[in-house]
């Protein structure tokens, strides 16, 4: 079956601009979450959904980073006013649930100038 | 200092030669331990689950983890091209957490 997927897969924006990430988890998968990867660093944890409600935005770095998530399904992530440092990968994975196996999609590549 | 270590590398290895990954821990609370596989532009896949202390084998793969020392390991035997990828340790407290701490990742390279 189709497994989670991610668009755009790259994007190179100015600093400055607002950038949209979009995911579409496995169907029937109830949790989603957003991750960041920057070169050489792990896995920075961003936040997480249970069905459309996010119990955990602990991670977000700043206001300028939102998500939200329809129908329990398809998730956006956006930062506004990017600066370079928000250059880095950004993952998304989904579950069936809270605790269970997470499966990735293959990432955003985001490049701010 | 980081919950999780993890050396970067690259470690660069011969066609099957046997592979050993490392990872250091410091948070007590950590139960269940996870190796995750990245390859080149693709997101991480889960390779290896453990819980608690002790090995779980898997094909080519060991999975070991000594609570004592706060120190995991995955081997892989006869180690293939195919293999070289990032690897990625995660782990989890009991309970449920969901959110699991990773570490940089290792980078693999294995040579024909």
């Amino acid at each position: 079956g189709a497994g989670v997927s991610q668009s755009p897969s790259n994007k190179v924006t100015e600093k400055g601009k607002d950038v949209e990430l979009r995911c579409d988890p496995i169907s029937g998968h109830t949790a989603l979450y957003w991750y960041r990867q920057s070169l050489g660093q792990g896995l920075e944890f961003l936040i997480y959904f249970q069905g459309n409600s996010a119990p955990d935005k602990s991670g977000l770095p700043s206001d300028r980073f939102s998500a939200e998530r329809t129908g329990g399904s398809v998730s956006t992530l956006t930062i506004q006013r990017t600066q370079q440092e928000d250059s880095a990968v950004y993952l998304c994975a989904s579950s069936w649930g809270k605790g269970e196996t997470q499966y990735f999609g293959p990432g955003t590549r985001l490049l701010v100038l | 200092q980081k919950e999780v270590e993890q050396d970067p590398g690259p470690l660069s290895v011969p066609e099957g030669a046997i592979v050993s990954l490392n990872c250091t821990y410091s948070n007590s609370a950590f139960q269940y331990f996870m190796w995750y596989r990245q390859y080149s532009r693709k997101g991480p896949e889960l390779l290896m689950y453990t819980y608690s202390s002790g090995n779980k084998e898997d094909g080519r793969f060991t999975a070991q983890v000594d609570k004592s020392s706060k120190y995991i390991s995955l081997f892989i035997r006869d180690s293939q091209p195919s293999d070289s990828a990032t690897y990625l340790c995660a782990m989890d407290t009991s309970g449920g957490s969901y959110i699991p701490t990773f570490g940089r990742g290792t980078s693999l390279i294995v040579h024909p």
